[in-house]
């Protein structure tokens, strides 16, 4: 069973980059067909997808966060990360990391969510 | 971007009844649909995808229906356990949630 999990600072200062990885367990994140998503929740709101990365590093972003994301993928430790740049106070949220594989951005696998708070 | 809009905001209902929850689509999603059911503090769990197909380990009282713009998510006899917030996504296009639908104890 694939399981995941976030790891990263809960606090960010305002106008830096947020950073964060999701370790992949239980499964390989080279295989084939699995998409890997970053997805947030601010608290009390709905769900907005922020990309995905394959595992060859192709990505793909929201439209409307583009200009401040990007992702990447280490096959050799199983791990995919976020950064997330010049961020404000609306961007503080639970980051969750999501995977989809049988069917595409569907997602089947989630991690527990970890709450990144912007402040200073 | 496709918006979805889901109603009610909130179902009142008691163990044991049927829950209809609502899924709008601002253009046609095909059956591109999926429903997710979350707890408090916990991650979403996939329930439906393409508008009808269980996940795997979903109970047959989840069942999903329509295509193009308007769907629903049917829960027919609501087990304790159902009380949570159901989301749609739809991944026509880049992939969208609803606001959710809180299915509360009556």
């Amino acid at each position: 069973q694939v399981q995941l999990q976030e790891s990263g600072p809960g606090l960010v200062r305002p106008s830096q980059t947020l950073s964060l990885t999701c370790t992949v367990s239980g499964g390989s994140i080279s295989s084939d067909g699995y998409f890997w998503s970053w997805i947030r929740q601010v608290p009390g709101k709905g769900l907005e997808w922020i990309g995905y990365v394959y595992y060859n590093g192709v990505t793909y972003y929201n439209p409307s966060l583009e200009s401040r994301v990007s992702m990447s993928v280490d096959t050799s430790k199983n791990q995919f990360s976020l950064k997330l740049s010049s961020v404000t106070a609306a961007d503080t949220a639970v980051y969750y990391c999501a995977g989809a594989g049988q069917q595409f951005l569907i997602f089947e696998y989630w991690g527990q969510g970890t709450l990144a708070t912007v402040s200073s | 971007e496709i918006v979805l809009t889901q109603s009610p905001a909130t179902l009142s209902l008691s163990p044991g009844e049927r829950a209809t929850l609502s899924c709008r689509a601002s253009q046609s999603v095909r059956t591109f649909l999926a429903w997710y059911q979350q707890k408090p503090g916990q991650a979403p769990r996939l329930l439906i995808y393409d508008t009808s197909k269980r996940a795997t380990g979903i109970p047959a009282r989840f069942s999903g229906s329509g295509s193009g713009t308007d769907f629903t998510l049917t829960i027919s006899s609501l087990e304790p356990e159902d009380f949570a917030v159901y989301y749609c996504q739809q991944r026509s296009n880049w992939p969208t949630f609803g606001g959710g639908t809180k299915v509360e104890i009556k």
